[in-house]
């Protein structure tokens, strides 16, 4: 079965300075990996995916993921962290079973911090 | 082109009574899933309609049911409710439901069960 972990709880960063979300996977077949951002009391808000090509991928408000396929990471990253970006973000893998289907596995998420 | 729409927003309900939450989809799109967010558990996978047809089902017990609509529209049902159900329920849709279409989430139903 796939899973995701997100190692970190919680990340502080300071406004301005480079932030990064670290998500690791463990799946069988090539994986289909996503990240989401989700703001108190919403539903989750889609930023990425990688399903093949390059392993930079870019995404919304300027969050990008680099996929690493042999360390079977996919960390999220920003060059420049606003306060805005203060929220809950889940990294998560399709399911690779027979049959389709569209269920994502998530990691249990890690709180953003931006401070001024 | 308007978002994923669930309602009601905020439920309240008793141990025993049972619920029924509404989802409708981004226009187009034919895949509907649904997941429960809890403090304990995090995001977790419910089941999945495509095509009025139930695609794919997690692990949770029978009293979770659900169904899709001609127009793709969904519900789902909780019965005999439990404290434990008290959760954000999540409704996500797909164009087609493949390994790579993105899901888009609606804002959640907030359950809380007393």
């Amino acid at each position: 079965a796939q899973s995701v972990a997100q190692p970190e709880d919680q990340v502080n960063v300071a406004e301005g300075n480079p932030l990064t979300v670290k998500c690791t996977y463990s799946v069988s077949g090539n994986p289909y990996l996503f990240w989401y951002v989700q703001y108190p009391n919403r539903g989750l808000q889609f930023l990425l995916k990688y399903i093949t090509g390059d392993n930079l991928v870019k995404g919304s408000y300027g969050f990008e993921a680099e996929f690493n396929k042999s360390q079977t990471s996919f960390h999220l990253k920003k060059p420049s962290a606003l306060v805005s970006d203060s929220a809950l973000y889940f990294c998560a893998v399709r399911d690779t079973g027979t049959g389709g289907g569209n269920k994502l596995t998530f990691g249990t998420g890690t709180q953003l911090k931006v401070e001024l | 082109k308007a978002g994923v729409t669930q309602t009601p927003r905020y439920l309240i309900k008793t141990r025993g009574q049972q619920v029924t939450l509404s989802c409708s989809p981004i226009s187009g799109h034919r895949s509907v899933s649904w997941y429960q967010q809890t403090p304990g558990q995090g995001l977790q996978f419910l089941f999945e309609y495509f095509s009025e047809t139930q695609r794919n089902k997690g692990n949770f017990p029978g009293r979770f049911s659900g169904r899709q609509f001609s127009n793709s529209r969904s519900e789902m049902n909780v019965s005999t409710l439990e404290l434990g159900d008290s959760a954000l329920y999540l409704c996500a849709s797909s164009l087609e439901g493949s390994r790579g279409d993105t899901q888009y989430f609606g804002p959640g139903t907030r359950l809380t069960v007393l």
